[in-house]
């Protein structure tokens, strides 16, 4: 089975502080995704990864780098914390069968 | 640009009933249509996706259809148990890195 981890279940960060969202999948996949997810909002990408060392901005990138230096691992950056970054992250792999695969979600409340 | 919409937004059925949830799509030049369950507070689970070749998909008590020339998708759910409850959402994919989410259906499932 596709294994998609999500480091942190639970954080709880101060305003201004710098935010490290790790994730790691197990099936060599090119494609990796951040999203968001609010309440009334549904999800909203953050950033997408189609391979090492290359990113493209996805709907709401503002606030937000990402990082992917291997393959398996795409990280999300908050440079600045901020109360409005407060929600459930949630990162995915696609498959090559054109399958999305999802972690168990990050949910950050910046204070 | 693609929109997807499930209604109803939630539904309450009594344990062993069948149910049909519904997802309709605007634009019917889509790869394919995946559904999930989302538990709270947790990530997506995939459930079923369909191919834009497919017809339909079965998985357990789990069968999803699939017709691109009406834009809809149905997830038929097969004597129902208080353990399917959760918000179920589909998602329509229109390029490798396109992928349009429903607001999801919430079900309870009465014991």
């Amino acid at each position: 089975d596709v294994k998609v981890t999500q480091s942190s279940r639970y954080l709880v960060k101060r305003t201004g502080e710098k935010v490290f969202l790790e994730c790691v999948q197990d099936m060599d996949h090119e494609n990796m995704f951040w999203y968001r997810q609010d309440p009334g909002l549904g999800l909203r990408l953050i950033y997408f990864s189609y391979d090492v060392k290359m990113k493209e901005k996805g709907d709401i990138p503002e606030g937000y780098s990402v990082s992917r230096e291997k393959k398996e691992r795409f990280s999300l950056i908050l440079e600045s914390a901020s109360t409005n970054q407060t929600s459930m992250y949630l990162c995915a792999s696609l498959g090559v069968t054109g399958e999305l695969f999802f972690g168990e979600g990050s949910r950050l409340t910046v204070l | 640009k693609q929109e997807v919409t499930q209604i109803p937004a939630a539904l309450s059925v009594p344990e062993g009933e069948n149910l049909v949830l519904n997802c309709s799509f605007t634009d019917s030049a889509i790869y394919n249509l995946q559904w999930f369950r989302q538990d709270p507070g947790k990530g997506l689970t995939s459930l079923l996706l369909i191919q834009s070749s497919q017809r339909e998909q079965t998985s357990g008590r789990l069968n999803a259809s699939l017709d691109k020339s009406s834009g809809r998708s149905t997830l038929y759910i097969a004597a129902s148990q208080p353990g399917d409850s959760a918000t179920y959402l589909c998602a329509a994919r229109t390029g490798a890195n396109n992928l349009f989410f429903g607001t999801g259906t919430r079900l309870t499932v009465i014991p």
